[in-house]
């Protein structure tokens, strides 16, 4: 089945410590997205990707850095210089011919800074 | 700049009941498209309905329909006969082509049995 898959579920980082979030897609979509949301704050934007090897920063990327070597896949790094990084992180894609289907979800990373 | 306002943080209906979820937007682009998502507690996102900016006629999908108010930029969602399974957050968001998704802050759904 065709899908977004986040991994993984739940993430635990030490202070000082860069963790990276995994997010693969097997819907051919060329556009990425990655999204925190945090309560009564909705999805804010990181960072977005519409083609391989170029990506655009979001309302909050400052912290957070992301490559996108292959069409699948959209990687999220939460580095040391995100200084609250607990939240939970959504990674999105959508069709850049056909953004009226819409953007379709992984399930999601809770990460908690212990 | 592009945004998106819910003004209802949290609504509730009883059961069977027809509940509407406001949302407005900001935009100076003439060709967008239009979305309300669901988060339930598994917090998965799903795409509920969807509307072309172009389109006159308000899109429906089964007990889902919108009002779509071009010129006062409203896009708000009425869900019929509300079930249990309804209870959600509810994300407003809209998307100019080849650009990002803007997302509302959301509006909490209780459904009351």
């Amino acid at each position: 089945d065709g899908g977004i898959t986040q991994s993984p579920k739940y993430l635990f980082r030490k202070e000082g410590q860069n963790v990276t979030l995994s997010c693969e897609q097997n819907l051919n979509h060329d556009a990425m997205y990655w999204y925190r949301q945090d309560p009564g704050q909705g999805l804010r934007l990181i960072y977005y990707s519409q083609i391989v090897n170029d990506f655009q920063k979001g309302d909050i990327a400052e912290g957070y850095s992301v490559s996108r070597e292959k069409k699948e896949s959209f990687p999220l790094t939460v580095t040391s210089a995100q200084k609250n990084p607990t939240a939970f992180y959504l990674c999105a894609s959508s069709m850049k011919e056909g953004a009226r289907a819409g953007a379709f979800f992984g399930q999601g990373t809770r990460l908690t800074v212990v | 700049a592009q945004t998106v306002t819910q003004s209802q943080p949290e609504m509730s209906v009883q059961e069977a009941e027809t509940v509407t979820l406001s949302c407005t937007y900001d935009t100076s682009e003439s060709n967008y498209y239009l979305f309300w998502y669901k988060q339930p507690p598994s917090r998965q996102m799903i795409l509920v309905i969807r509307q072309e900016a172009y389109k006159q006629q308000n899109a429906t999908e089964n007990r889902f329909s919108v009002n779509f108010q071009k010129a006062a930029k409203s896009f708000s969602l009425k869900i019929s006969d509300s079930q249990l399974g309804d209870t959600a957050m509810y994300f407003c968001a809209f998307m100019i082509y080849g650009n990002q998704f803007y997302f509302g802050t959301g509006t909490s759904l209780t459904v009351i049995p």
